[in-house]
Formats: structure tokens, C-alpha cells, sequence
């Protein structure tokens, strides 16, 4: 079946740190793929989105590259800020207006 | 982006009663709402699917008695836990959906249930 599988958190990083969250996925097709984050006390938010092998969403320095060879689409940041503190969400959706399959999460903090 | 509250953001109750948690789009019309439940430090599972006034499409192993949920109208969907159990104590979220964004759901914050 689908499912999506992310790095085991939580990843601690001091602020202007490089970040990198891993994110593999299972589907047959080609699935959309999301970065959720989830600040604390909030919703989640839609990060970033790609919908076609080789895409590439990008939103708030953060970036995800669609690889259809790999099954991956890894969260990065240049340079992370202690507002980045949250829980990142890596999901995909089979079909379009399909349901959301969401990996377990990734709780990042920041210190400065 | 759009606007999604859920009420009560917090609630305990005893064992054996029934808790209503509501949601709202608050700038949109969510012409499909979605519930789902988080456990500690696990994904989103996601429990149902509701489009405005129809019955509500339950994942494989949610039962559907247990968790009755209403879309009446395109602003509010309310997820009822009947006869809650501890098993049940849970963080329960849920994101709507407007027909023009097929592909973009807007979340809730959360409520967190507690069944003592």
C-alpha cells in the first residue's frame, strides 16, 4: 500500500545550521507530495508541494526536490532560524483530491 | 491562507458519556471536511472523509457508531465520540477542503481529548 516513511526525530540544530529531513515514499504512480509544518498550538500548514517527478517546491528557504528514482522528496533549509522550531509533516496524495497519507513527523528544535 | 477553528481545543471527560468536538472553516466553504487522530509521537491516521450534506466515508477499522460525524452545512462538521472510552484519548484534528483546491486541505488546531 501507500506509505510514507520520515527520519526519526527530534533533530536539535543551533540556529543557522544546514537542515536536512529525510522523507521516503511507497505508491504506485506518481503521487503529489507535501511538507506539512505544525507550529506549536497550531494547525498544520501547508509548507511546500510538488506534483511531477523532477519538481521542486520551495517555500521560506525551505526546499524538496521530487525524485522518482530514489522515492524521495527530503526537506532542506540553508541556514534554519529558532522560528523554525515545529513538527514537519512529510504526505502524499494519490490522486488528485485523494485522501493524505502522512509520515509520523519530525519535531525539530532550534536553539540559538 | 484559509482558516480552520476546532471547539473546544481541550476536553476531559468521564468515562461512558459523549464528547462533541466542532469545526469550522471560517473564511471558506469546505465542500469536503476531513477527520483525522494523532496519537504521541505518531502520523496523522486519518479516521473519515464528509462531503456537505452526505454521509460521512469511514476508514477501514473506524467504526462508525463510535465516531458519528455531521457536515450539515459548508462551514461546520462535528466529529461525536459516543460512549468514550480511555482508548479513545486522543488529539483529534480535522482540515477542510473548498471544490476550487482539489489538491490543498487547510487544517484545524487540534483538540485534545482526555476520557478519564
Amino acid at each position: 500500500g501507500n506509505s510514507v516513511t520520515q527520519m526519526e526525530g527530534p533533530v536539535t540544530l543551533s540556529e543557522e545550521a544546514f537542515l536536512t529531513i529525510n522523507c521516503t515514499y511507497t505508491a504506485t504512480g506518481y503521487p503529489s507530495l507535501f511538507w506539512y509544518v505544525q507550529y506549536p498550538g497550531e494547525g498544520l500548514q501547508l509548507l511546500l508541494k510538488a506534483t511531477k517527478a523532477d519538481d521542486k517546491g520551495s517555500n521560506k528557504g525551505f526546499e524538496a526536490t521530487y525524485r522518482k528514482e530514489t522515492t524521495s522528496f527530503h526537506l532542506e533549509k540553508g541556514s534554519v532560524q529558532v522560528s523554525d522550531s515545529a513538527v514537519y509533516f512529510c504526505a502524499l496524495m494519490k490522486n488528485q483530491g485523494g485522501k493524505l497519507i502522512f509520515g509520523q513527523g519530525t519535531e525539530l528544535s532550534v536553539k540559538p | 491562507g484559509a482558516v480552520v477553528s476546532q471547539h473546544p481545543s481541550r476536553v476531559i471527560c468521564k468515562s461512558g458519556t459523549s464528547v462533541k468536538i466542532e469545526c469550522r472553516s471560517l473564511d471558506f466553504q469546505a465542500t469536503t471536511m476531513f477527520w483525522y487522530r494523532q496519537f504521541p509521537k505518531k502520523s496523522l491516521m486519518l479516521m473519515a472523509t464528509s462531503n456537505e450534506g452526505s454521509k460521512a466515508t469511514y476508514e477501514q477499522g473506524v467504526e462508525k457508531d463510535k465516531f458519528l460525524i455531521n457536515h450539515a452545512s459548508l462551514t461546520l462538521s462535528t466529529l461525536t465520540v459516543t460512549s468514550a472510552h480511555p482508548e479513545d484519548s486522543s488529539f483529534y484534528i480535522c482540515s477542510g477542503r473548498e471544490l476550487s483546491s482539489y489538491n490543498e486541505q487547510f487544517f484545524g488546531p487540534g483538540t485534545r481529548l482526555t476520557v478519564l
